[in-house]
């Protein structure tokens, strides 16, 4: 059965740092990785999707990187802004289900 | 392109009621799925339906229902509510595998 982490669970950084958040998973038999972000109460935005053949995706000042073999995937924010504050939750996708992670809460302070 | 849309945005329940939630996909997607979002238990995977067959179940009772519609719309049935069906309800369309979400049902049972 697969299983979704993120770490950490909460983040609260200075605007304009670069950060990380992690995610790893179980099984290594992927079909795509989804980046979302979540505010407080709504529903998920999805941010980058990695299908399992590649190794990143890039939009705007966030990267998304996916390495299937030791089943991480991580997503580099840039130059982050009190903007960003939300969760973000990652999830994977194989054989019609997917499965998410418990999320990272990002406060960015101004 | 309209995007997922979920009705009500919110609803008041008394217990043992049953309720009935909506989502009208992105045109063109034939895939819903069906999450419950709980502060405890964070994403759980309800069902998902695809060309009105349910594809994919979750591990909830069978006071969850759902049906698709021959024009893609979903609805899902919670039956004989109870106190812990409190949640977030989301719904999810895709295409191929990218998964885009409404904005959510809120569903307090007092």
């Amino acid at each position: 059965k697969q299983e979704v982490t993120q770490i950490p669970a909460a983040l609260s950084v200075p605007e304009g740092e670069n950060l990380v958040l992690n995610c790893s998973f179980t099984d290594s038999a992927i079909y795509n990785l989804q980046w979302f972000r979540q505010d407080p109460g709504k529903g998920l935005t999805s941010l980058l999707l990695i299908q399992s053949s590649q190794r990143e995706q890039t939009s705007g000042r966030l990267n998304a990187s996916l390495d299937k073999s030791s089943g991480r995937s991580t997503l580099y924010i840039a130059a982050s802004q009190p903007g960003d504050s939300a969760t973000y939750l990652c999830a994977v996708y194989n054989n019609n289900d997917m499965r998410f992670g418990a999320g990272t809460r990002l406060t960015v302070k101004p | 392109k309209a995007g997922v849309t979920q009705t009500p945005r919110y609803l008041i329940k008394t217990r043992g009621q049953q309720v009935t939630l909506s989502c009208s996909p992105i045109s063109g997607h034939r895939s819903v799925s069906w999450y419950q979002q709980t502060p405890g238990q964070g994403l759980q995977f309800l069902f998902e339906y695809f060309s009105e067959t349910q594809r994919n179940k979750g591990n909830f009772p069978g006071r969850f229902s759902g049906r698709q519609f021959s024009n893609s719309r979903s609805e899902m049935n919670v039956s004989t509510l109870e106190l812990g069906d409190s949640a977030l309800y989301l719904c999810a369309s895709s295409l191929h595998t990218e998964a885009f979400f409404g904005q959510g049902t809120r569903l307090t049972v007092v």
